[in-house]
């Protein structure tokens, strides 16, 4: 079963307009929350991340939200540029465990169109 | 170089062979972290090694796996009497000691059992 879902395979958007991307989870267990990126042929790169004790977390052009009565959290990106179009995973992790193990979703293809 | 490197990065094998994949990750990260990703998933976690010692190995799918360490900087995953549902990405990480949120990870090496 899958602990972090993304519901959305793939999105697209047009440049300069905002990209939001969704992320839900099951396990009540998760504290802490991130996004990565991943190019073609390159591995993940982290973005941001969230605690569970912020609803709100900002760098530059991202934004992560983070509900945690609803088990959702956004990542929003404002504006969109064509370089942000890439697969963006939504992963999550129980700090508490000791062992730091991130939990994936499948991720979502996002393509800024120019 | 200055990033996590792994090799090779590409290996095809027959049904029942043995295979090594190793990860040179970024000096001076303790930490160190093997994920696996089927077509179309996340990354999904294997192993994750605090300096030799491997402090959480419950990723693993079963004994065909193993994984080591030896002087806690290169990995390599050793996969057993390979089949073919192994087929994947093998993904390696590192991180600094107490920044497990920021994990980076590796090209992957992408193995085929034919």
């Amino acid at each position: 079963d899958q602990q972090v879902k993304q519901n959305s395979p793939s999105l697209s958007v047009q440049e300069g307009r905002i990209s939001i991307l969704n992320c839900d989870y099951t396990n009540s267990m998760f504290d802490y929350f991130l996004w990565y990126k991943k190019y073609p042929a390159e591995g993940p790169t982290f973005l941001i991340s969230i605690s569970s004790i912020k609803d709100k977390n900002e760098d530059g052009r991202f934004t992560v939200f983070l509900n945690k009565s609803a088990k959702h959290l956004s990542l929003h990106i404002v504006p969109s540029q064509p370089g942000d179009s890439a697969v963006y995973f939504c992963a999550a992790a129980y700090s508490g465990a000791g062992s730091y193990q991130l939990t994936f979703g499948k991720g979502t293809k996002l393509s800024v169109i120019p | 170089g200055a990033g996590v490197s792994q090799t090779p990065s590409n290996k095809v094998t027959e049904k029942g062979k043995y295979v090594e994949l190793r990860c040179d990750p970024i000096s001076g990260h303790t930490a160190l972290y093997w994920y696996r990703q089927s077509l179309g998933q996340g990354p999904e976690f294997l192993i994750y090694f605090q300096g030799t010692g491997a402090a959480d190995d419950s990723g693993l799918p079963n004994d065909r796996f193993f994984a080591v360490r030896p002087e806690g900087s290169v990995s390599t995953l050793k996969i057993q009497r390979t089949e073919r549902g192994d087929s994947a990405v093998y993904l390696c990480a590192s991180s600094l000691a107490g920044r497990w949120d920021i994990q980076y990870f590796g090209a992957g090496t992408r193995l085929s059992v034919l």
